[in-house]
């Protein structure tokens, strides 16, 4: 049973391009979460999503920023016309449902570096 | 302003002592969780505590919930080298229950 699959595990993006990160969460698993963490910060949630729905993207900044998780496939975070201080570890999360009081598995991250 | 205050931020310790780290709030929660990450990993998740009070053990981890639900303790009997690793605790709001609000962590070494 495979754990929740992220790539790439590392991403190098000059300013200005594009840069998604997948996430395949864990088999059986319907929802999916996005964490950013910087070293100063912490983690720190970034969006909710169960299949073709986004429930809670309160994390998210405003713009440059999306996430998907399509009906087929694995879900997307999307970061348009990167910037320096968007560099960060990426991580994703599953769980079966929807309370993260049960236990949620982690990826092992996507390191952005913007250039 | 870190809603969950995690202390000491770093700990170095020999092999074979114990320690306490601490997670610390002003606010209520409904629940918390203790996850252990090690450098280039995901957060793996050690235990959840829901209820004040609560006590739970896993092997040489005492894992603590406060009465009021404010805070927690992790408590490691006869550290081992391979216990390093950075200790974060999580927590989830009664009022959303949806996402987890994550304290900075301690950075804990155990030496040979």
């Amino acid at each position: 049973n495979a754990g929740v699959m992220q790539n790439p595990r590392h991403l190098v993006r000059r300013r200005g391009q594009e840069a998604r990160l997948r996430c395949s969460p864990m088999k059986g698993h319907s929802h999916v979460y996005w964490y950013r963490q910087l070293p100063e910060e912490g983690l720190k949630f970034m969006v909710y999503l169960q299949k073709e729905n986004i429930i809670d993207e309160s994390g998210m900044p405003k713009e440059r920023f999306s996430a998907e998780f399509p009906k087929e496939g694995p879900s997307i975070l999307r970061i348009q016309q990167v910037v320096r201080g968007d560099s960060a570890a990426y991580f994703c999360a599953s769980s079966p449902g929807q309370v993260m009081d049960t236990e949620a598995f982690f990826g092992q991250g996507t390191r952005l570096t913007v250039v | 302003t870190q809603l969950l205050e995690q202390s000491p931020q770093f700990l170095s310790i020999q092999e074979g002592e114990n320690l306490t780290v601490y997670c610390n709030s002003s606010s209520v929660f409904s629940s918390l969780q203790w996850y252990r990450q090690e450098p280039g990993e995901g957060p793996v998740l050690l235990v959840t505590v829901v209820t004040g009070g609560e006590v739970k053990k896993l092997k040489r981890l005492t894992f603590q919930f406060g009465d009021a639900r404010k805070d927690s303790s992790l408590h490691i009997t006869a550290a081992q080298p391979g216990d390093t690793g950075l200790y974060l605790c999580a927590a989830t709001n009664a009022g959303n229950n949806r996402k987890l609000i994550w304290g900075l962590g301690t950075s804990l070494a155990v030496n040979p």
